[in-house]
């Protein structure tokens, strides 16, 4: 099984919607858990941590569920400039491994 | 601003050549990783380096090595390049711990022919 697991899409959005997605993941020892945004062609950049207690940013709110082991990402009102796509990262207690899922590719559509 | 540079974005290279693929970072970063992106398959990670001389594997460390013998930089080597290492590499850095963002360079786009 995967560290990282993510349902890749694309999802596509009618804009001015909600979408959300999980990422889940196996390894229990899990410590920390970011949503990084990699528009096309382009490198990868920090969107968010997600803290234990859910947090939000603006039209984002990330949610974690450690019983379930996995994280969420909501987008209200969706723009299209939020085409991208999104990728969940966890960081294991004990080392600096970071890894990634495979990312959910979301489009926007007018 | 932060800056992590990786020294081509486009490489052609022949089959079993040797290939160095090398990154710098100027935020004096302990952890520094490669990872290879292929469609379909995301980010997958190569060998990551949480100081001077150390190294971890990755997922995929199978046909790479890795060399950081200064801190800020951190080097992925192909030893006998195959066409399946026909991907985009992407280098990061983070300060270390817990809860720190990870900065990527641009990306090399590698062909091996």
């Amino acid at each position: 099984r995967k560290e990282v697991e993510q349902d890749p899409g694309p999802f596509n959005v009618p804009e001015g919607a909600t979408v959300a997605f999980n990422c889940t993941y196996s390894n229990s020892a899990s410590q920390s858990f970011f949503w990084y945004r990699q528009d096309c062609r382009k490198e990868p950049k920090l969107l968010m941590s997600v803290y234990s207690s859910g947090n939000e940013d603006g039209r984002f709110t990330a949610q974690l569920n450690r019983a379930s082991q996995y994280i969420s990402l909501l987008i209200r009102d969706s723009k299209l400039s939020d085409s991208a796509t999104y990728l969940c990262a966890v960081i294991r207690y004990g080392n600096n491994r970071l890894a990634f899922g495979k990312g959910n590719q979301v489009v926007v559509i007018p | 601003d932060v800056k992590v540079t990786q020294s081509s974005r486009y490489l052609v290279k022949r089959t079993g050549e040797k290939v160095f693929l090398e990154c710098v970072q100027d935020m004096d970063h302990e952890n520094m990783f490669w990872y290879r992106q292929d469609p379909g398959l995301g980010l997958r990670l190569i060998y990551f380096s949480y100081d001077v001389k150390m190294k971890e594997k990755g997922d995929i460390p199978e046909g790479y090595s890795v060399s950081r013998e200064k801190k800020e930089r951190f080097s992925l080597i192909l030893e006998s390049a195959s066409t399946n290492q026909t991907s985009m590499y992407l280098c990061a850095s983070s300060l270390g711990g817990a809860n720190t963002e990870a900065f990527f360079g641009q990306g090399t786009r590698l062909t091996v022919v």
